[in-house]
């Protein structure tokens, strides 16, 4: 997965218990990138980080914080789950000299 | 109407036969245009990407980008069971405020290919 890693794989969480996504890469990129992928909707982006100490809001951020706190790794936080917080989830890095981004494997979240 | 729109599928193409793979966009500025395969259970995985208007042939693959009709499609040739996936179309939309986009994609909803023996 192009140097990028994510963990846990899977995760099961009750209703209004939190949890912190991990996304790590070894690629040496600036920008980083948190996307949720539902059945039909695609991947819709929830927060990015152009570089290091900066992020931004993406398409679908209420319910999410996130944390840059060096190059290499970027964290999604859920401070109180929802059900509708059920998702897989992919971080991605961006080439930034053709735009191209590239996923890591994946969490798989279900919020109960 | 969304940023990006794929053809609705699924699309069921038999063995050696070509796919095409549709998808159109809405804002005119956008510059960079790129397909993932995606499949089932597991993450994106980059095919393709176009930048200028025409056509990009690799391999099997080729993408087709025709801005001023905002429209982007990939052809899959010879076509193999391997190629049955769901193939998303992303596309860099610039931010409303005129500043860098800082590479931040629109994904379409994606479609489902199977190409059956």
């Amino acid at each position: 997965n192009a140097g990028v890693t994510q963990t846990p794989k899977f995760q099961v969480l009750k209703t209004g218990q939190s949890m912190t996504l991990q996304c790590a890469q070894d690629m040496n990129h600036n920008s980083m990138y948190w996307y949720r992928q539902d059945p039909g909707m695609g991947l819709r982006l929830i927060y990015y980080s152009a570089s290091e100490g900066t992020t931004d809001k993406g398409e679908v951020p209420n319910g999410y914080n996130v944390s840059r706190l060096n190059k290499r790794e970027f964290s999604l936080r859920l401070e109180s789950a929802a059900p509708s917080q059920t998702s897989v989830y992919f971080c991605a890095i961006r080439q930034v000299s053709y735009n191209e981004q590239f996923f890591g494997p994946g969490t798989r979240l279900t919020v109960l | 109407q969304k940023e990006v729109e794929q053809n609705s599928g699924p699309l069921s193409v038999p063995e050696g036969a070509i796919a095409s793979l549709n998808c159109t966009y809405s804002d005119r500025v956008s510059q960079s245009f790129f397909w993932y395969r995606q499949y089932s259970g597991k993450s994106p995985e980059l095919i393709m990407s176009i930048y200028s208007n025409g056509d990009k042939e690799d391999g099997r693959f080729t993408a087709q980008l025709n801005k001023a009709s905002q429209y982007v499609s990939l052809l899959i040739r010879d076509s193999q069971p391997s190629d049955s996936a769901t193939y998303l179309c992303a596309v860099n939309i610039p931010s409303n405020a005129g500043g860098t986009s800082y590479g931040k994609l629109t994904f379409g909803q994606g479609t489902i290919l199977t190409v059956h023996p």
